[in-house]
């Protein structure tokens, strides 16, 4: 089956640190660059970094930058991201999602998304 | 950064009526324009890419339009399945913006 699965989410106080992880399956992992997109609690969606098939080339938004860090294992079929220096504002549902391209840069939208793990900052 | 903005916020309406939902940009993004559909508790789901190309497995019923700054995205008869919020995202630019979505409930 194709599928993303996310875990790691949790409660967490502002300023630590928390790592997610995204399980792919049933399809070929390394041929396709990698997003994180969060959605805060009755909001709309926000892209956060992405990372290339060869993790050569990576991105992330503004708000992040400085304190995420992507990154993937294709021997694993996984995909992380290290969240460090936690702020309220980063509360959300964490999903990892597949890009459309399969050329491995992407062409930053995307067609698989797994179901989300809920990162919730507060003290 | 490119702004998405979508209208009407919500949109009611029967099932089998047609329900025409609008995406706008600040500045044009050609035909780099997605639209996800999001049903309550779920991920989104690709529905159309490219402006007017359905993703694998979408319904007939489901098409979209337009370029440059103006979309649209067309339900032509509503399934009970379909109430749900539509967002559109564009990727002509990074970073890939999404709008605040259209909520398509039941009238």
């Amino acid at each position: 089956e194709v599928q993303l699965v996310e875990s790691g989410g949790g409660l967490v106080q502002p300023g630590r640190s928390l790592r997610l992880s995204c399980a792919a399956s049933g399809f070929t992992f390394d041929d396709y660059a990698m997003h994180w997109v969060r959605q805060a609690p009755g909001k709309g969606l926000e892209w956060v970094s992405r990372i290339s098939w060869h993790s050569g080339s990576i991105d992330y938004a503004d708000s992040v930058k400085g304190r995420f860090t992507i990154s993937r294992d294709n021997a694993k079929n996984s995909l992380y991201l290290q969240m460090n220096s936690l702020r309220a504002e980063d509360t959300a549902l964490y999903y990892c999602a597949k890009d459309h391209d399969s050329s491995g840069q992407g062409l930053w939208y995307f067609d698989l998304w797994g179901r989300g793990t809920l990162v919730t900052v507060s003290s | 950064e490119k702004v998405m903005t979508q209208s009407p916020a919500t949109l009611s309406v029967s099932p089998g009526e047609r329900a025409t939902l609008s995406c706008r940009a600040s500045q044009s993004v050609s035909s780099k324009l997605a639209w996800y559909q999001q049903k309550h508790g779920q991920a989104p789901r690709l529905l159309i890419y490219g402006a007017s190309t359905r993703a694998t497995g979408i319904p007939a019923r489901f098409s979209g339009s337009g370029s440059g700054t103006e979309f649209t995205l067309t339900i032509s008869s509503l399934q009970s399945e379909d109430f749900a919020v539509y967002y559109c995202q564009q990727y002509n630019n990074w970073p890939p913006t999404f709008g605040p979505g259209t909520k398509v409930d039941i009238k």
